[in-house]
């Protein structure tokens, strides 16, 4: 069985960069597309971006794109998200999650990371 | 991209009770690619439902999912204290996969 597991919570000055890892154990990782999804305090969810790692194409919201870097390690089965530029707006939990087959579009999102905490507060 | 809105925004049910969640989409959900998550508070979110009508691995069969097109319920037959969360409907068939603002079922 499928086991995600995050890196550890984070505080941040604004302006500056985070990098939150997503390590997966228990199954096969390249085939799978991995998805970063986030929550503010008190709010919904927001899908970030993803990345197919047997591929290494990765696939970013609009809102995000120019901030963020998907990345993935194929030899240690783990997947990063970088955000930059960070303001106090991206306060938030982050979330790793890995869909059903290698593909972000047409597969659900069936195995989630536990979350990291990532605060920017100068 | 695809605005999913849910309603309502609170429900209000005792235990026992059935309790149906709406998530209507502003364009055609592509091969009703729709999932249900439910969250509970300090809580990662966890799949009920996929493709619409579909149940993931171990969900009670008191979870039910229906739909197509634009509109979608998640029905919940008999509301069991563990159900009480808040539940998000994601669409995955367009890319950004856009997520509802969430329905809370909270205890009468």
């Amino acid at each position: 069985q499928v086991h995600l597991m995050q890196s550890g919570a984070e505080v941040k000055k604004p302006g500056s960069s985070v990098k939150v890892s997503c390590k997966a154990s228990g199954g096969t990782f390249s085939s799978y597309a991995i998805s970063w999804v986030r929550q503010a305090p008190g709010q919904g969810l927001e899908w970030m971006g993803g990345i197919i790692p047997i591929f290494g194409t990765t696939n970013y919201a609009q809102k995000f794109q120019g901030r963020v870097t998907i990345t993935a390690d194929e030899s240690t089965s783990t997947a990063y998200m970088e955000l930059s530029s960070l303001r106090s707006e991206d306060t938030a939990m982050y979330y790793c999650a890995r869909h059903f087959s290698g593909s972000y579009l047409g597969y659900h999102m069936d195995v989630w990371g536990k979350g990291t905490t990532v605060t920017v507060s100068s | 991209e695809i605005v999913l809105t849910q309603s309502p925004g609170t429900l209000s049910l005792s235990p026992g009770e059935r309790a149906t969640l709406s998530c209507r989409a502003s364009q055609s959900v592509s091969s009703s690619n729709l999932a249900w998550f439910q969250q509970k508070p300090g809580q990662a979110p966890r799949l009920l439902i996929y493709d619409a009508s579909s149940r993931a691995t171990g969900i009670p069969d008191r979870f039910s999912g229906s739909g197509s097109g634009t509109d979608f319920t998640l029905t919940i037959s008999r509301l069991e204290p563990e159900d009480f969360a808040v539940y998000y409907c994601q669409q995955y068939g367009s890319s950004p996969g856009t997520f509802g603002q969430g329905t809370k079922v909270e205890i009468k």
